[in-house]
């Protein structure tokens, strides 16, 4: 099993730019998530799902926009990126809310 | 403002010292997790405590929920410099998982 993958690890978009960020996860977890992390912060929820074709807004949804179109995926986009949006993005996934299982991050920077 | 103030924030300390890091809350949270973060990965969970009052023990590390369930604490004996990281408190209500801002951990061998 390879976990939670994510993709890219790294990225620069300059400033109206729009992109995804890929999160795939292969553990048949029903219960998928993600996650900005900035300094001093913690971890803040962007957008979580409880499964394919359902997902809710978290504590700091504005900005970006999220699908389930399957089990496995779960992708992040921003519409068009700020300065504001630079920070390292993680997905975790579980099967239930509690055991969540992170992806190794993608740091992106908004010039 | 957080909903979940953790303390310290920054912890530097010799190998084989005690230490504990708290979790404090004004929310019920249904549970409450303790995540482990290196650099440059994500958070690894360590635990997981559900009931009031509960405790539970990971080799070196004990955790406790409140009775009230609105805080935790972790407590490292003799902490090595494996411990080193940043440790996480995230608290869970309905659907959604909150995050303390975190202690950052060092220990000097």
């Amino acid at each position: 099993n390879a976990g939670v993958t994510q993709t890219p690890k790294f990225q620069v978009l300059k400033t109206g730019q729009s992109m995804t960020l890929q999160c795939a996860q292969d553990m048949n977890h029903e219960y998928m998530s993600w996650y900005r992390q900035d300094p001093g912060m913690g971890l803040r929820l962007i957008h979580y799902s409880v499964g394919a074709g359902i997902t809710d807004q978290g504590e700091v949804p504005n900005g970006y926009n999220v699908s389930r179109s399957t089990t496995e995926d779960f992708p992040l986009r921003l519409l068009s990126a700020a300065p504001s949006q630079t920070s390292v993005y993680f997905c975790a996934s579980s099967l239930n809310r509690y055991e969540q299982y992170f992806g190794p991050g993608t740091r992106l920077t908004v010039t | 403002t957080q909903l979940l103030e953790q303390s310290p924030q920054f912890l530097s300390i010799q190998e084989g010292e005690n230490l504990t890091v708290y979790c404090n809350s004004s929310s019920v949270f249904s549970s409450l997790q303790w995540y482990r973060q290196e650099p440059g990965e994500g958070p690894v969970l360590l635990v997981t405590v559900v009931t009031g009052g509960e405790v539970k023990k990971l080799k070196r590390l004990t955790f406790q929920f409140g009775d009230a369930r609105k805080d935790s604490s972790l407590h490292i004996t003799a902490a090595q410099p494996g411990d080193t990281g940043l440790y996480l408190c995230a608290g869970v209500r309905g659907n959604m998982l909150t995050f303390g801002g975190g202690t950052r951990l060092m220990v000097k061998p």
